[in-house]
């Protein structure tokens, strides 16, 4: 079964706009993953954010953490059409050993 | 480039057949795990190795095992095939800088395996 939420599920934006994906997750987290996967390929890890941060930043990404609300959000800056592909969000949980439970995932497309 | 190598990358198989899919694992790393992903859909956990051992499974039956060898690379294999099998199948490594076992760190995909059943 899934543990996250993404939503939207589908975003279409124009090249250089900024873009903001969200996910919700069911139970306490360790920590909270972002990957990004390009049409029909391996996942591509991009930034992880553990429980006890609220904010992390990588380049263009800036990812928060509500654990309060078990919520994640991933925003990308000043986004590329190289930045299409579908995101996903995935968490590792205290009692599930070693596993990621990913989200549905996002679908980003930026137009040039 | 992850260092996670997958063969075959796509094959198609009838149901009721048996399929092994095979995973190289990054250098160092002594922890694999793979992962189904249906279309349009996130990739679900079928287990974990560590160490040649399974050390952790998700909600697949018995018809999908594993092995992990002792140079860490790893296969997974399915009988019986059914028509929902038809799937992206994911291997992906994590070394003991993720925490080993119970790693907590990131993990390296490989661009899987594509089976389709008919």
């Amino acid at each position: 079964s899934q543990q996250g939420e993404e939503d939207p599920q589908a975003l279409s934006i124009q090249e250089g706009e900024n873009a903001t994906m969200n996910c919700s997750y069911k139970t306490s987290i360790n920590n909270l993953q972002w990957y990004r996967q390009n049409s029909g390929r391996g996942l591509v890890h991009l930034i992880l954010i553990r429980s006890n941060e609220r904010e992390k930043h990588s380049g263009r990404l800036r990812v928060t953490l509500d654990t309060s609300k078990k919520s994640s959000s991933l925003l990308i800056t000043a986004s590329r059409a190289a930045d299409t592909a579908s995101y996903f969000c995935a968490t590792r949980t205290y009692n599930q050993g070693g596993k990621l439970i990913f989200g549905q995932g996002t679908e980003l497309s930026v137009k040039p | 480039e992850t260092g996670v190598t997958q063969s075959p990358t796509h094959l198609i198989k009838t149901r009721g057949q048996q399929v092994t899919l095979r995973c190289s694992s990054q250098s160092g790393h002594n922890t694999v795990s793979w992962y189904q992903q249906a279309l349009g859909q996130g990739p679900q956990f079928i287990f974990q190795y560590y160490r040649e051992e399974e050390n952790g499974r998700g909600n697949f039956p018995p018809r999908f095992s594993g092995l992990q060898f002792p140079n860490y690379s790893s296969e997974l294999n399915v009988n019986a095939l059914e028509l929902d099998d038809s799937a992206l199948y994911l291997c992906a490594s994590s070394g003991t800088g993720s925490g080993g076992a119970w790693g907590t760190g990131e993990l390296f995909f490989g661009e899987g395996s594509r089976l389709t059943v008919l």
